[in-house]
Order: structure tokens, then sequence, then C-alpha cells
């Protein structure tokens, strides 16, 4: 089936850093991936939606210049935290689309923001 | 806005029992349902998913059913287990390429031995 990565696995950085989070499709091309996160206890969040060689498309309340999106290939997303704060500290989740419509997820990053 | 609702939110029974989550969504205007499981601390591991135009799917002791006019969705775990216990989320997909899923909270779900 197909698989996607992400990298790292986990991550703790100090308040005020930049974290880049990476999503790949391992066996397959993927126009459009999104970027979910997820805190403690509760479901998934889409963040933003993000298209090979476009803007990303962010949801309502999410920063766009907070969460830097870049779809540089079609089998790679970087989500970059920018100047993280500990309440940034949460489960972050990729997901890259198959036709017709089908979503594989990546395995997450937890990011502690200290 | 599509809105996804999940119940039971906790679930607790005996090895051995079968037993049935639901999920409600608001807009019966969907391309798929998914179902997915996730471990504590862990990603998603996707169990099922039903097109719009299914009925339901089956995959060893799951199966699941869809009801899009009456935006409803069931997933029937058969002869329960311990390894079964984990949070259930399921979710809809109503957009047109561009959007994400919408995921329901989830039913936690204890197998006891």
């Amino acid at each position: 089936g197909a698989v996607v990565s992400q990298h790292p696995s986990w991550v703790i950085c100090k308040s005020g850093t930049s974290v880049k989070i990476e999503c790949r499709s391992l066996d397959f091309q993927a126009t459009t991936m999104f970027w979910y996160r997820q805190f403690p206890k509760q479901s998934l969040m889409l963040m933003a939606t993000s298209n090979e060689g476009s803007k990303a498309t962010y949801e309502q309340g999410v920063e766009k210049d907070k969460f830097l999106i870049n779809h540089a290939s079609l089998t790679l997303s970087t989500l970059t935290v920018t100047s993280a704060h500990p309440e940034d500290s949460s489960f972050y989740i990729c997901s890259a689309m198959i036709h017709p419509f089908e979503q594989y997820f990546g395995p997450g990053t937890r990011l502690t923001v200290t | 806005k599509q809105e996804v609702t999940q119940i039971p939110a906790a679930l607790s029974v005996p090895e051995g029992e079968n037993l049935v989550l639901n999920c409600s969504f608001t807009d019966s205007a969907i391309y798929n349902l998914q179902w997915f499981r996730q471990d504590p601390g862990k990603g998603l591991t996707s169990l099922l998913l039903i097109q719009s135009s299914q009925r339901e799917q089956t995959s060893g002791r799951l199966n699941a059913s869809l009801d899009k006019s009456s935006g409803r969705s069931t997933l029937y775990i058969a002869a329960s287990q311990p390894g079964d216990s984990a949070t259930y989320l399921c979710a809809v997909y109503s957009g047109g390429g561009a959007d994400g899923l919408t995921f329901g909270k989830g039913t936690h779900l204890i197998i006891q031995p």
C-alpha cells in the first residue's frame, strides 16, 4: 500500500526557534498533501492543504506566517513552525492524497516547545 | 460546515463481545468516509474506506456501513479482543480535491481481558 513518512518523529525545541517537519510519499506521487494538528485528547484538525507548485491553503484561524508550508516536489511537503511557543506543542500529522480522494497518513511528529 | 459526531465517546466491554461504534455527519454531500484506529501517541491506521456510492465495506472482523442520506455510519467489530483497544476515528471527505478530512472526536475503546 501507499506509504507516507514523516521526519522527525519527535522534536523538542526552545521557545522562539523554528522547527521544520518533512512529509514524504515514499512510493507514489501526491499533488495534494494535508497537514493536521492534534492536541492531547482531541481529534485531528486540518491546518492547511499543500499543493505542489502553488501556495498552501490555510484553514481559518491558522497563521500562514507562523506555519510555513512548502510543497517542493510531488513527494515532499514541509511544515515549518516559526518562532515556536509552548502553545504550539502538539502532534502534527500529514497525509497525502491518492485518487479517488483517499488519504494516507504519516506516523506523526510530536513537537514539544520548552 | 461539515461536522462529525461519534457516539459513544468511550466504551469498555469484556473480551469476545460484538460491538458497534457510531458516526454521524451533518452534510450528506460526501465523497467518502473512512474509519481509522489510533493507538496512544501514535499516528493513524486506516481500517476501512467507504466511497459515497457504497453501502458497506468489510475487512476481517470489521464491517463498516454507510447511510449517506441519513448522514450515518457504523463500525461493527466482531468477537472483540484486547488488541482492539484503541481510539477509533471516523472522518469524512467532502471536498473536490482541495479539502482535507473532517474528523470526529473518536471513540476510546477498551476491551477487558
